[in-house]
């Protein structure tokens, strides 16, 4: 089975704080992909970053950084210096394309930064 | 006018009544997608239309009715809906075709369509 675990439902800092959203996924494919998404309050998600299942080289892009572990099913994801626009549902996915080709979303973490 | 967009915003209607979601992308992609988004649950994948043909259907009760005209415009129908169909509907397209691995399944969502019904 596939499935994606993002165990924080909410979290809540302060401006300048850095922040680490979670993400365990489920997959017996060997290749797949993994993704993140930001929902911010206007409703639609907008796509963060893709890591495909044989590049476990983390990422950095700005406060962004991703951290892939295959060895304990984990990418996730943290905000360096967070600021109040950081303020969103982050959503972590999982594609394997095939017959099923379907997108697994977690449930998304509730993420507050205030001023 | 870019990226994928989606009429009405917001919408209200009874338990009778009969409304369309419209979704449109100016992308040039491939595939495009309905999914419904409920308070407290994951993301689920309702349609999927792959070069204008239906591939995936996820037990989708009838009174959710897809339709694709074209590769740039997705439907929504909605008839005789139940109170538990309220939920943020997005659509989302994707360049490459539903079910490949190619590395061009990066979703663009549209900002969604917020349903109530009464």
């Amino acid at each position: 089975a596939q499935k994606v675990t993002q165990a924080q439902t909410e979290i809540s800092v302060v401006e300048k704080e850095d922040v680490t959203l979670d993400c365990v996924y489920e997959t017996r494919d060997t290749t797949y992909y993994l993704f993140w998404y930001k929902q911010p309050p206007s409703g639609e998600l907008v796509f963060l970053i893709r890591r495909n299942s044989f590049d476990e080289q983390n990422e950095i892009s700005g406060r962004y950084s991703w951290n892939f572990q295959k060895s304990t099913s984990s990418f996730n994801f943290t905000i360096t210096a967070s600021q109040v626009v950081d303020s969103a549902v982050y959503f972590c996915a999982l594609y394997n394309g095939g017959s099923q080709g379907n997108l697994i979303f977690g449930k998304g973490t509730k993420l507050s930064v205030k001023p | 006018e870019t990226g994928v967009t989606q009429t009405p915003r917001h919408l209200v209607m009874g338990m009778t009544n009969k409304k369309s979601l419209k979704c449109e992308q100016h992308l040039g992609h491939n595939a495009m997608y309905w999914y419904k988004q409920s308070a407290k649950k994951p993301l689920e994948l309702m349609f999927v239309y792959s070069l204008e043909e239906r591939v995936e259907n996820n037990s989708v009760p009838s009174r959710f009715s897809p339709e694709c005209p074209n590769s740039s415009h997705l439907f929504l129908h909605l008839h005789t809906l139940q109170p538990e169909d309220s939920a943020l509907y997005l659509c989302a397209s994707s360049q490459a075709r539903f079910g490949s691995l190619s590395g061009a399944n990066v979703l663009t969502f549209g900002a969604g369509s917020r349903l109530t019904v009464l």
